[in-house]
C-alpha cells in the first residue's frame, strides 16, 4: 500500500540552528500540506500545494520557515533559526487533485528543540 | 478562508455507550468532511468521510451526519469500547482552494 514517506522521525536541534524536514508524497498526488501540530491542538496548516505551485502559506512563520516543491513531488520543509516555541510534530499529508477525496499522512517528524 | 469548529473538547462516556462529536463550519463551498482519528503519539487516521451530496454515512458503529443549510456536521460513534479512547478530528475541505481545515480535537474517554 502507497504511503507518504517522511523523514527524519525525529529531530533534537538547539535554537537558532538550521532544521529540515523532507516528504514524499503518494505517487500521482497533486496535493501536498504541511501541518503543524502541538501536543493537545489539532493540525495547523503551514503550507499547501498544488504542484509545484503554493496554493496558501498565510501561516507560514515566513520570517524563519520556508518550504518548496521544486519539481511538484517530493517538499522540503526548512526552519532557520530554530525557536523553543517550533517543538512540534511536522506532519505532511497528500491527496489527489480531486476536492471530495482523502488525505494521506506521513508518520510525522517530532522535533524537539533545546 | 475557512473555519472549523468543534465541540466539546473532552467527552467522557460509559464503555457501551453513545458518543456524539459535532463539528461547524464557514466556508459554503467546503464539500468534503473527513474524520480523522489520533492516537498518541501516532499520525491521524480517517476513520469516516462524507461529502456534500449526502447527508448521512455509516460504517458497522461509526456514523456522520451533514446539515448542509446549518454547515454542521457530527460523528456518532454507538456501542463504545476501549480502543475507541483517542483524539477524534474533524475537517473540511474546500470544493475550490483545496484547503483542509481542522478542528481542535475531541478527546475521547471510554469508562469501563
Amino acid at each position: 500500500e502507497a504511503e507518504v514517506a517522511q523523514s527524519p522521525r525525529y529531530k533534537i536541534t538547539e535554537k537558532s540552528q538550521a532544521v529540515a524536514f523532507w516528504c514524499d508524497p503518494i505517487s500521482g498526488h497533486a496535493t501536498l500540506y504541511w501541518y503543524r501540530q502541538i501536543l493537545g491542538q489539532g493540525p495547523e496548516l503551514l503550507v499547501q500545494f498544488q504542484d509545484e505551485s503554493v496554493v496558501d502559506d498565510s501561516q507560514l512563520p515566513k520570517d524563519r520557515f520556508s518550504a518548496e516543491r521544486l519539481k511538484g513531488v517530493d517538499s522540503t520543509l526548512k526552519i532557520q533559526p530554530a525557536e523553543l516555541g517550533d517543538s512540534a510534530m511536522y506532519l505532511c499529508a497528500s491527496s489527489p487533485l480531486e476536492a471530495n477525496t482523502e488525505a494521506f499522512f506521513g508518520q510525522g517528524t517530532r522535533l524537539t528543540v533545546v | 478562508g475557512e473555519n472549523v469548529e468543534q465541540h466539546p473538547s473532552t467527552l467522557s462516556v460509559q464503555e457501551g455507550d453513545s458518543a456524539v462529536i459535532k463539528c461547524t463550519y464557514s466556508d459554503s463551498a467546503s464539500n468534503y468532511f473527513p474524520w480523522y482519528k489520533q492516537e498518541l503519539g501516532k499520525r491521524p487516521q480517517l476513520i469516516i468521510d462524507i461529502r456534500s451530496n449526502v447527508g448521512e454515512k455509516k460504517d458497522q458503529r461509526i456514523a456522520v451526519t451533514l446539515n448542509k443549510t446549518a454547515k454542521h456536521f457530527s460523528l456518532h460513534i454507538t456501542e463504545t469500547q476501549p480502543e475507541d479512547s483517542a483524539v477524534y478530528f474533524c475537517a473540511a475541505r474546500s470544493g475550490s482552494n483545496y484547503q483542509l481545515i481542522w478542528g481542535a480535537g475531541t478527546k475521547l474517554i471510554i469508562k469501563p
